[in-house]
């Protein structure tokens, strides 16, 4: 299948500064892309839609000024969260569609630890 | 977006049949049922995607009643690597294109 690939895996940060988060799409290219977040012991929360090209689309509640997108390309995406506090330790994923009209891919997702 | 109801947890024991039932009676004549796997720290996996009837795939089936307002996953006899979470999703089939509302899903344990 198609691959997603984020990075970090993992970060840690300290509270106030900011963290940078990328998505690529390995083997296809993505107009598309998700953010999701996931605390602990709970399902995913769609975030926002990232379009190649234009400004990305917020959930409602969800900061746009706080968690930057920027889709400059149609292989990457990336998730700024600006000024992170440690209510922002989360862990955070991005997927896409490839092509087919089945199933979405996922990355393998960002753990954040805002200390 | 139609909304899906699951049990929260289910246990099982490796080599058993595992069915899993989602419930959906708001599902749209346009919507397709899709099932997402996910093991702890990694993003979810597709398993299985179905309309009406009964869907067959290398790793699980996917039943779906004539009403289409509910549906049942199955994983046959499974192992210790299936400890996952079960996601049950309605809507348009080219799911990675459209926004995914993921529900609570379902948290598996097979025991030894």
């Amino acid at each position: 299948g198609a691959v997603v690939s984020q990075h970090p895996s993992w970060v840690i940060c300290k509270s106030g500064t900011s963290v940078k988060i990328e998505c690529r799409s390995l083997d296809f290219q993505a107009t598309t892309m998700f953010w999701y977040r996931q605390f602990p012991k709970q399902s995913l929360m769609l975030m926002a839609t990232s379009n190649e090209g234009s400004k990305a689309t917020y959930e409602q509640g969800v900061e746009k000024d706080k968690f930057l997108i920027n889709h400059a390309s149609l292989t990457l995406s990336t998730l700024t969260v600006t000024s992170a506090h440690p209510e922002d330790s989360s862990f955070y994923i991005c997927s896409s569609g490839a092509g087919r009209d089945t199933e979405a891919f996922f990355g393998q997702g960002t753990r954040l630890t805002v200390v | 977006l139609a909304k899906t109801t699951q049990p929260i947890s289910m246990d099982s024991y490796e080599g058993q049949e595992v069915n899993i039932t989602c419930s959906h009676n708001n599902i749209a004549t346009n919507d397709y049922i899709t099932w997402y796997q996910q093991f702890p720290s990694q993003g979810p996996r597709f398993i299985i995607q179905g309309y009406k009837t009964k869907v067959t795939n290398e790793v699980a089936s996917l039943f779906i009643p004539a009403d289409r307002k509910s549906s049942t996953l199955s994983l046959p006899r499974v192992s210790l690597s299936d400890t996952a979470v079960y996601y049950c999703l309605v809507g348009a089939p080219s799911g990675g294109y459209n926004k995914l509302i993921f529900g609570a899903g379902t948290r598996l344990a097979v025991h030894p």
